[in-house]
């Protein structure tokens, strides 16, 4: 994207073990911060989104945390399990209300969870 | 409640020809972005149309044009068509304009 920075590319993880996903964004005005997962031929699936007035947001074995003073937030998976094998992209808008609406995409990690 | 729906799931188009791309948004959103996604790469935002006017744009030649009709449904057109132009084609609703977007299964177009 842009303006988002996502890494890893990729991740290789035992199942159980826990995965994190790192992104950084550059405008400081963002607000909206969410997490997409894709599949194999499949569409980007919204699993969790948080905004910038909250620091931590989770649900079940999925969490995002943000840290707006250094412009970064994180995707945690707990208890991975095979099926959680996917692409995830992180976004973030653009600053400003005349974007409403936009998201700038990070490039994707590849997570696979091995049995 | 239907999601997202387009159409076709999968184009194959030569050089130089015309494309049209359908979306219909999930039940209650009247607002409809387009993204394409090259192969190993994340999304990247083509426009977006609200009250059937283009909203925003990004940076893609005029070749890519759009339209939205009254009861929200969306239009992507993409004329003199180039090879690189082949990639998955998203369209994301949301209510308002707002940030939540939710996504189409993508329509796959092949330009040979």
């Amino acid at each position: 994207g842009e303006n988002v920075e996502q890494h890893p590319s990729t991740l290789s993880v035992q199942e159980g073990d826990s995965a994190v996903i790192k992104c950084t964004y550059s405008d400081s005005a963002s607000n909206y911060f969410p997490w997409y997962k894709q599949e194999l031929g499949k569409r980007p699936q919204l699993i969790i989104d948080i905004r910038s007035n909250v620091g931590e947001k989770k649900d079940q074995r999925i969490a995002v945390t943000l840290n707006k003073t250094a412009k970064h937030f994180s995707l945690h998976i707990t208890e991975t399990q095979p099926e959680d094998s996917a692409v995830y992209f992180c976004a973030a808008p653009p600053g400003g209300g005349s974007t409403l609406g936009r998201l700038y995409f990070g490039r994707g990690t590849q997570l696979t969870v091995w049995p | 409640d239907a999601g997202v729906t387009q159409s076709p799931t999968h184009l194959i188009k030569t050089r130089g020809q015309q494309v049209t791309l359908r979306c219909s948004p999930k039940s209650g959103h009247d607002t409809v972005s387009w993204y394409q996604q090259a192969l190993g790469q994340g999304p990247q935002f083509i426009f977006q149309y609200y009250e059937e006017e283009e909203r925003q744009r990004g940076n893609f030649p005029d070749r890519f044009s759009g339209h939205q009709f009254p009861n929200y449904s969306s239009e992507l057109n993409v004329n003199a068509l180039l090879l690189g132009d082949s990639a998955l084609y998203l369209c994301a609703s949301s209510l308002n304009r707002g940030h939540t977007q939710y996504f189409g299964p993508g329509t796959r177009l092949t330009v040979l």
